[in-house]
């Protein structure tokens, strides 16, 4: 599975978009980048993924640069809710669909 | 609610004892996996079930194992258990029919075992 580099903390305004980098540089074609976060020692909470092109659900946006190699995860309107700890992780197939899990980012998100 | 359960949510035993961890599956959801998070490595993956077979090993230990029984739950099972072991334990399922990319895994609320 591709490394990924995430910073390893961020704070954040309530109400405010929070932007969450993440680098992949050796992501390969066939890899996909997924996002979960985990709130204070729930279980890991998936958000979003995606293969080249940008996505958005309800709870997230996800860029994916041109050359795969980097992605941010836009949280529209931070609230206090969304503090926890973010994961990028990418995922290749033949790995028995398992998800490798590194530091994530830890986000404070502040009235 | 992600759907997926967990019991029981707290575990309190002694070194050298054995524990059972149980995880059902969504609704149609025909893979199981299991993740350990302790403070000092994080989230790791264990293994991994697909539809009452072992797909995949991860970093489990020989004195764990676990299983998936035809109704499609799963169980970890941990013996000989030691002050180390004391951990998050998360279970995840997904529907994983076929080798689609796109299969994603939802966490239950997990079991924290804690080893005395």
């Amino acid at each position: 599975d591709a490394k990924t580099t995430q910073p390893t903390s961020m704070d954040c305004a309530e109400g405010r978009a929070a932007n969450l980098p993440c680098n992949h540089s050796t992501i390969s074609g066939n890899e996909y980048v997924y996002w979960y976060r985990q709130i204070h020692s729930q279980g890991p909470q998936y958000i979003i993924h995606g293969l080249k092109n940008n996505e958005t659900n309800e709870m997230a946006s996800l860029i994916i640069t041109e050359d795969r190699k980097s992605s941010t995860l836009i949280l529209p309107h931070a609230t206090l809710r969304d503090t926890a700890v973010y994961y990028c992780i990418v995922r290749v197939a033949a790995a028995g669909n398992k998800l490798t899990f590194g530091g994530g980012t830890r986000v404070l998100v502040k009235p | 609610d992600s759907g997926v359960t967990q019991t029981p949510k707290h575990l309190i035993t002694a070194t050298g004892q054995r524990v059972t961890l149980r995880c059902s599956p969504r609704s149609g959801d025909l893979s199981v996996y299991w993740y350990q998070q302790s403070l000092d490595q994080g989230l790791q993956f264990l293994i991994h079930y697909y539809n009452g077979e072992e797909r995949a090993k991860g970093n489990i230990l020989e004195r764990f194992s676990a299983q998936q029984f035809p109704d499609l739950h799963s169980e970890l099972n941990l013996s000989s258990l030691e002050l180390g072991d004391s951990a998050l334990y998360f279970c995840a399922s997904s529907v994983d029919i076929g080798l689609y990319l796109t299969d994603t895994q939802y966490f239950g609320p997990g079991t924290r075992l804690t080893v005395l």
